[in-house]
């Protein structure tokens, strides 16, 4: 079965840092896209942050500067590196795993992106 | 940045009804158009992918139509298991994803 779990959430002031993890079981970090994504309370979901298999890492506007994703491929386990934390970063945090469709149908292969395995999350908040 | 626009944001439904949950995005995406269910203290779920495309394990009440800048997810013969929030995302810009700000079905 295909498993993410993250943990590392917790209570933290203001400017403080914190790192998430994201243990994978059932599939190799090294060889997906993973992602980060956040829900604040009561609020829709925010994409933060992505690492694409071959090590390009992308990041929203929101945290870029602050955020740092990361991999451990021997521990197979995804990070995020929070730095200079505001009271706006508090949410539940989710990594998820990003899939893709091909469309051969097409002149040239289309390809169609989803995520389709995400983990329980785990909770931050920033407050003093 | 890509915005997407759900309707309505939150509706009332019986068991049985037909639901029809509506998302646009601000400039054309093709079918780079995914749907997904959250449940209250739940991640997410992925219920469509590629705007039409039933994923794996997913009831076929569900379903999803549209390209370009105006899709929809139908919900056919609503169940007590289907009451939850719904949310759309593109993935024209991937990783720049962006999601819609979510409809909650509730019962009625």
């Amino acid at each position: 079965e295909v498993q993410l779990v993250e943990s590392g959430g917790g209570l933290i002031q203001p400017g403080g840092s914190l790192t998430l993890s994201c243990t994978a079981s059932g599939l190799t970090v090294s060889n997906n896209y993973l992602n980060w994504v956040r829900q604040a309370p009561g609020r829709g979901l925010e994409w933060v942050s992505t690492i694409y298999s071959g090590g390009p890492t992308y990041y929203a506007d929101s945290v870029r500067g602050r955020f740092t994703i990361s991999r451990d491929n021997s521990k197979n386990t995804l990070y995020l590196q929070m730095n200079s934390l505001r009271a706006e970063d508090t949410a539940v945090y989710y990594c998820a795993r990003s899939t893709r469709h091909v469309d051969t149908t097409m002149v040239e292969y289309y390809y169609y992106y989803y995520m389709d395995v995400w983990g329980k999350g785990t909770t931050v908040t920033v407050s003093s | 940045d890509i915005q997407m626009t759900q309707s309505p944001p939150s509706l009332s439904a019986s068991v049985g009804d037909r639901v029809t949950i509506t998302c646009r995005a601000s400039q054309s995406i093709r079918r780079n158009l995914n749907w997904y269910q959250q449940k209250p203290g739940k991640a997410p779920k992925l219920l469509i992918y590629a705007a039409s495309n039933l994923q794996s394990g997913v009831p076929s009440r569900f379903s999803g139509s549209g390209s370009g800048t105006h899709f929809t997810l139908t919900i056919n013969s609503l169940r007590p298991e289907d009451f939850a929030t719904y949310f759309c995302q593109q993935s024209h810009r991937t990783p720049e994803y962006s999601f819609g700000q979510g409809t909650k079905v509730e019962i009625k």
